[in-house]
């Protein structure tokens, strides 16, 4: 199993440029998140999805949209890039809570650099 | 919103010394998640504790659920330089009702490893 896979590893935007941020899971589970990851800030969540055809807006939502494609697949758009979003993206997943863990998996991340 | 206190922030040790960190809240919390994160990788699930004064080890490394179900604490025995990175602690508010999907994370400890 390859756990939770992120595309591209690395990006360098302009500011006004678009993207999308890939996601995808292999572990069956019905939960996805999307953080960011800034110096001195922690992980901090933009969006996540319970489950599949649901999405809920997380700590830090503005500028970024998000897609859950099928059950495997949980994208990331940012429209409009701006300088203020650079940073490291992390996706996560996992069963859900009721089921017994509140436990995420972790992909490998992707760095985004928006000049 | 919740937020987990943990301290010390970094800490510079010899290999072969034991290594104490915690994790505090002024909320109670239903889980404690520990993760590590290597340099340019995603964070890795090392223990997960589900219940108040739980002691759960994994290898050199052991975590305790608090009583006060406010706090918990990871050791680390025998530090080796692979021991290196970023040691976080989350887990879900316990009043975090229908979001209970989200996790709180805190800002990490940074551990460094002299040979």
């Amino acid at each position: 199993n390859a756990g939770v896979t992120q595309t591209p590893k690395f990006q360098v935007l302009k500011t006004g440029q678009s993207m999308t941020l890939q996601c995808a899971q292999d572990m069956n589970h019905n939960s996805m998140y999307w953080y960011r990851q800034d110096p001195g800030m922690g992980l901090r969540l933009i969006y996540y999805s319970a489950s599949e055809g649901t999405t809920d807006k997380g700590e830090v939502p503005n500028g970024y949209n998000v897609s859950r494609l099928n059950k495997r697949e949980f994208s990331l758009r940012l429209e409009s890039a701006a300088p203020s979003q650079t940073s490291v993206y992390f996706c996560a997943s996992s069963d859900l809570p009721g089921q017994g863990t509140h436990e995420q998996f972790f992909g490998p991340g992707t760095r985004l650099t928006v000049l | 919103g919740q937020q987990l206190n943990q301290s010390p922030q970094s800490m510079f040790i010899q290999e072969g010394e034991d290594v104490s960190m915690n994790c505090t809240s002024s909320s109670i919390f239903n889980t404690w998640l520990w993760y590590k994160q290597d340099p340019g990788e995603g964070p890795v699930l090392l223990i997960a504790l589900y219940k108040a004064g739980e002691l759960t080890s994994n290898g050199r490394l052991t975590a305790q659920f608090g009583i006060t179900r406010k706090d918990s604490f990871l050791n680390i025995s025998a530090s080796i330089p692979s021991d290196v990175g970023i040691y976080f602690c989350a887990g879900p508010p316990f009043n975090s009702g229908g979001s209970n999907y989200k996790l709180t994370f805190g800002k990490g400890t940074l551990l460094t490893v002299n040979p």
